[in-house]
């Protein structure tokens, strides 16, 4: 069974450009998760899909940041326009919905660096 | 902010058990205790987890304390491979249905030849 994946692994753009990133989670998985980790601070939540629904927008840093999941399948996390600060490892997980929430167990994928010059 | 506190780095000789540390006293009665590792900058992969018994799989042993306020995140024989950053996480309960992980600053294992 594929795992989740994510792509770009690298991205580098210059200030102000968008730059998008998708993940797709493991098959049959409804919950879909984005975090990050910027220099030298820890790793992040962003937000959480169920399905297609965003269930918690709680760690999204500002409104230059867009994600989506339409159908709910993959995701994509678009950045416009790219600061210098938005510069790190941006990660994506996923889980299954079958049991008890407490008992979820994420699954990461291997995360697209970004590079904001 | 993090509900976990971990010795920043351990270092253990390959071959040995890797004893990894973790408190968390304010833990809640139905929150599970999670343990992942970061290998260099992958992604980073769950180990195990467990809510007051201890759990074993082919990866590592989680001791949990009767009270529950710190477990232990145990690597039978660590081999060079298991050079990473170890990273203990009780998930707090959603309100919405969301079951975000919040990561602290987690343990530097170094496995030594």
């Amino acid at each position: 069974e594929a795992g989740v994946t994510q792509f770009p692994s690298h991205s580098v753009i210059e200030k102000g450009q968008t730059v998008t990133l998708r993940c797709d989670p493991i098959s049959g998985h409804d919950n879909l998760y984005w975090y990050r980790r910027v220099m030298g601070k820890e790793i992040k939540f962003l937000l959480h899909f169920v399905k297609e629904s965003k269930q918690d927008e709680s760690g999204m840093p500002n409104n230059r940041f867009l994600a989506e999941r339409t159908g709910g399948t993959y995701s994509t996390l678009k950045v416009q326009p790219a600061e210098l600060e938005d510069s790190g490892v941006y990660f994506c997980a996923s889980s299954q919905d079958k049991l008890a929430g407490f008992q979820e167990t994420q699954y990461f994928g291997p995360g697209t660096r970004l590079l904001v010059l | 902010d993090a509900k976990t506190t971990q010795p920043p780095s351990m270092d253990c000789a390959e071959g040995r058990a890797a004893n990894l540390p973790c408190n968390h006293s304010t833990i809640s009665g139905n929150e599970y205790v999670y343990w992942y590792r970061q290998i260099h900058s992958q992604g980073p992969q769950y180990i195990i987890h467990g809510l007051k018994n201890n759990e074993t799989n082919e990866m590592a042993s989680l001791i949990i304390t009767e009270d529950r306020k710190s477990s232990t995140l145990i690597l039978p024989h660590a081999t060079l491979r298991d050079t990473a950053v170890y990273y203990c996480i009780v998930r707090p309960r959603g309100t919405s249905g969301t079951y975000k992980y919040i990561f602290g600053t987690g343990t530097r294992l170094k496995v030594l030849a």
